[in-house]
C-alpha cells in the first residue's frame, strides 16, 4: 500500500517560516491535500489540490508538490498555527485514501 | 452552514457490533460522497470507508473490510457504518467527513467525531 512519510515534529519561532514535508513514491504524480488539527478538534482542510486554499484559510498557508516530496509552507508563523498537520492523497492502485503520519508543529 | 453530527458510539465488548450514524445538514446531501475517518487515541488519521452519492461506489480500508458496512439514506440526509466483530484496535474517534465534489479527492467538512471503545 502507498505510504506517506512526514517528520514527527517541526519547531519554528513566531514570524518565521515552517515547512512540513510529505514524502511518497513519485508523489508528484498524485494530488496532495493538507489538514490542520488542533488538540481536541476535528481536522480542517488548509490546502487542497497541491496548492489551493479553501475560503477562510490565510494566504500564509501554501503548498507545493514535485518528485517524491510535497511541502506545506506556513509563512509568518503565529502561535495559533500550533497543531498537527496531515497530508493526504488518493491512491489509484488500491483505490484507498491515504493519510501521512502527521507532523506536530510547535511555535517556540 | 454545513454540519455533520455523529452518534451511536460508546463502550462495546470485543466481538460485538455497533452502528454509527452521521446526520448531515446545510448542503445537498445526495450530491456528495461521504466518508468515515478514524483516529485512535494519540495516533494519526486513518480512512475507514467511503460511499458515493448514489451508493454505487463503496470502498473500505483493508483493516475493516469484511467487518464494516457503510450505507446512506439520502431521504434522511444520513450516513451510517455498521461495525461487526469489533476488535480492540478499532478503538478510535470516528469522524464523518464530506468528500469533495471532485471524485477521489479530499474531505472538506468534518464532524466533531464519536468515540468507540472496544474493551471487555
Amino acid at each position: 500500500s502507498y505510504v506517506l512519510t512526514q517528520p514527527p515534529s517541526v519547531s519554528v519561532a513566531p514570524g518565521q517560516t515552517a515547512r512540513i514535508t510529505c514524502g511518497g513514491n513519485n508523489i508528484g504524480s498524485k494530488i496532495v491535500h493538507w489538514y490542520q488539527q488542533k488538540p481536541g478538534q476535528a481536522p480542517v482542510l488548509v490546502v487542497y489540490d497541491d496548492s489551493d486554499r479553501p475560503s477562510g484559510i490565510p494566504e500564509r498557508f501554501s503548498g507545493s508538490n514535485s518528485g517524491n516530496t510535497a511541502t506545506l509552507t506556513i509563512s509568518r508563523v503565529e502561535a495559533g498555527d500550533e497543531a498537527d498537520y496531515y497530508c493526504q492523497v488518493w491512491d489509484s492502485t488500491s483505490d484507498h485514501y491515504v493519510f501521512g503520519t502527521g507532523t506536530k508543529v510547535t511555535v517556540l | 452552514e454545513v454540519q455533520l453530527v455523529e452518534s451511536g458510539g460508546g463502550l462495546v465488548q470485543p466481538g460485538r457490533s455497533l452502528r454509527l450514524s452521521c446526520a448531515a445538514s446545510g448542503f445537498t446531501f445526495d450530491e456528495f460522497a461521504m466518508h468515515w475517518v478514524r483516529q485512535a487515541p494519540g495516533k494519526g488519521l486513518e480512512w475507514v470507508s467511503g460511499i458515493s452519492w448514489n451508493s454505487g461506489r463503496i470502498g473500505y480500508a483493508d483493516s475493516v473490510k469484511g467487518r464494516f458496512t457503510i450505507s446512506r439514506d439520502n431521504a434522511k440526509n444520513s450516513l451510517y457504518v455498521q461495525m461487526n466483530s469489533l476488535r480492540a484496535e478499532d478503538t478510535a474517534l470516528y469522524y464523518c467527513a464530506r468528500g469533495s465534489i471532485a471524485a477521489r479527492g479530499y474531505f472538506d467538512y468534518w464532524g466533531q467525531g464519536n468515540l468507540v471503545t472496544v474493551s471487555s
